[in-house]
């Protein structure tokens, strides 16, 4: 069955850097696009970023566009989130999503994963 | 900026029917907006609901249906049951590979 699974997250002082990571298995990972999408504390759910099932086309939230990379091994079948210059802000649990396959590309997702929480803390 | 508008706040009658609706700051959703809900209980994963406007991710009763009514989105969930108290969130596509959910709306049985 399909699965994903993050793993990275953890606790970091402000300005520094992280990178989450998210092993899929059990579909062929590189028909499907990837999604980050993450929640804060109490709030509702933000989306972050897509990087489509060709590898190439990735788009960003204004919110981390510039700050964070996301980028993918489909040898690895696994997606990574790259995050630098981390603020106070962008402490949330950390979900990644499988989006739309090659043949509709702008489906909403359909598998979560089990999240990975970031703490961005001094 | 456009914003995906949601009810803050939704009740309904065990047995009962509820509409959720997913609107846009400016303009009208359309199948175009690929929208999607998502059900969420405190302290769990999101679960994916409805995909592609009205496509039920395996696994999800049919109960719950997804449609446009008007100029939203709309996700109905019929003969509620005490354990669909939740927050349910829609997903709108907003083109130009950008994704914006909305606020979210907390719905309670009772």
């Amino acid at each position: 069955q399909v699965q994903l699974v993050e793993s990275g997250g953890g606790v970091v002082q402000p300005g520094r850097s992280l990178r989450l990571s998210c092993a899929a298995s059990g579909f062929t990972f590189s028909d499907y696009g990837m999604h980050w999408v993450r929640q804060a504390p109490g709030k509702g759910l933000e989306w972050m970023v897509i990087l489509w099932y060709d590898g190439i086309n990735k788009y960003y939230a204004d919110s981390v566009k510039g700050r964070f990379t996301i980028s993918r091994d489909n040898s690895k079948n696994t997606v990574y989130l790259e995050m630098n210059s981390l603020r106070v802000e962008d402490t949330a649990v950390y979900y990644c999503a499988r989006g739309g396959s090659v043949t509709n590309p702008r489906a909403g997702f359909d598998k979560w994963g089990q999240g990975t929480m970031v703490t961005v803390s001094s | 900026q456009t914003v995906v508008t949601q009810e803050p706040s939704f009740s309904v009658s065990p047995g009962g029917t509820v509409t959720l609706t997913c609107g846009l700051s400016s303009g009208s959703v359309s199948a175009n907006n690929y929208p999607s809900w998502y059900q969420q209980t405190p302290g769990q994963t999101p679960r994916t609901l409805i995909y592609n406007t009205n496509t039920r991710s395996s696994g999800v009763p049919d109960r719950f249906s997804g449609s446009i009514l008007g100029n939203k989105a709309a996700l109905t969930v019929t003969g509620a049951q005490a354990d669909d108290e939740s927050d349910y969130y829609c997903l709108l596509y907003l083109g130009s590979g950008i994704w914006v959910f909305g606020g979210g709306t907390k719905l309670t049985v009772l």
